[in-house]
């Protein structure tokens, strides 16, 4: 079935440094790809998406490419700050309701001053 | 402001008791899904409704149930047959073909 890998955290870094998560997917076809993040005691909120192969999405400085060769989704960012810290979460749909959608386990990150 | 509110934020139930979980959104989204989140894993699908009077059992939807009688109202309910129902829990909402949006989650505790 449709599956999402991602790093194992924590992920600790010192403010500007620069940060990648990775995430690699299971999918036939062409699945849809997102990062969410979650900040402490919240819900998640949609930080980037691509739909298709060689689509990049980015939010706040992050971006994130769908290498469909690589089946990889991995998330970067320049110059973090501490208020980046949060958890993570790379995933997928097949469907076009997106009411399949897969979830990695989440990565934990930690920017210090 | 629109967005999905979830009631309580931090709720306490005796084992054997039923609890509802609230959520309720007024961004006149079609879809509506309950996730439960456990420590160091990611969500997974309890229930989802893609319109007003029907529901769909996602991966995890032994020990819960649900209800959808209005579009923005999607209650959940953690029965006593839950074998383990301590958790975060996450309701979201979407138009159909779009991503989902968040609630800010209620964390169930039971004992």
């Amino acid at each position: 079935g449709n599956s999402v890998t991602q790093m194992e955290g924590p992920v600790t870094l010192s403010e500007e440094a620069f940060l990648t998560i990775n995430c690699t997917y299971t999918a036939t076809g062409y699945p849809s790809l997102f990062w969410y993040v979650q900040y402490p005691g919240e819900g998640l909120q949609l930080l980037l998406k691509a739909t298709k192969a060689d689509d990049k999405g980015s939010n706040k400085g992050f971006e994130a490419t769908y290498r469909k060769e690589t089946t990889s989704f991995h998330l970067e960012k320049g110059s973090v700050q501490v208020s980046d810290s949060a958890v993570y979460f790379c995933a997928l749909s097949k469907n076009y309701n997106n009411n399949d959608m897969r979830f990695g386990a989440g990565t934990r990150l930690t920017v210090k001053p | 402001d629109g967005g999905i509110t979830q009631s309580p934020k931090y709720l306490f139930r005796k084992e054997g008791q039923n609890v509802t979980l609230s959520c309720e959104q007024n961004l006149n989204h079609d879809a509506m899904y309950w996730y439960r989140q456990d420590p160091g894993q990611g969500l997974r699908l309890i229930y989802y409704s893609q319109i007003v009077n029907d529901f769909q059992k996602g991966d995890i939807a032994e020990g819960y149930s649900v209800s959808r009688e209005k579009k923005e109202s999607f209650p959940l309910t953690v029965t006593s047959a839950q074998k383990n129902p301590t958790a975060f829990y996450l309701c979201a909402s979407s138009m159909t073909g779009n991503e989902q949006y968040f609630g800010p989650g209620t964390r169930l505790t039971v004992t």
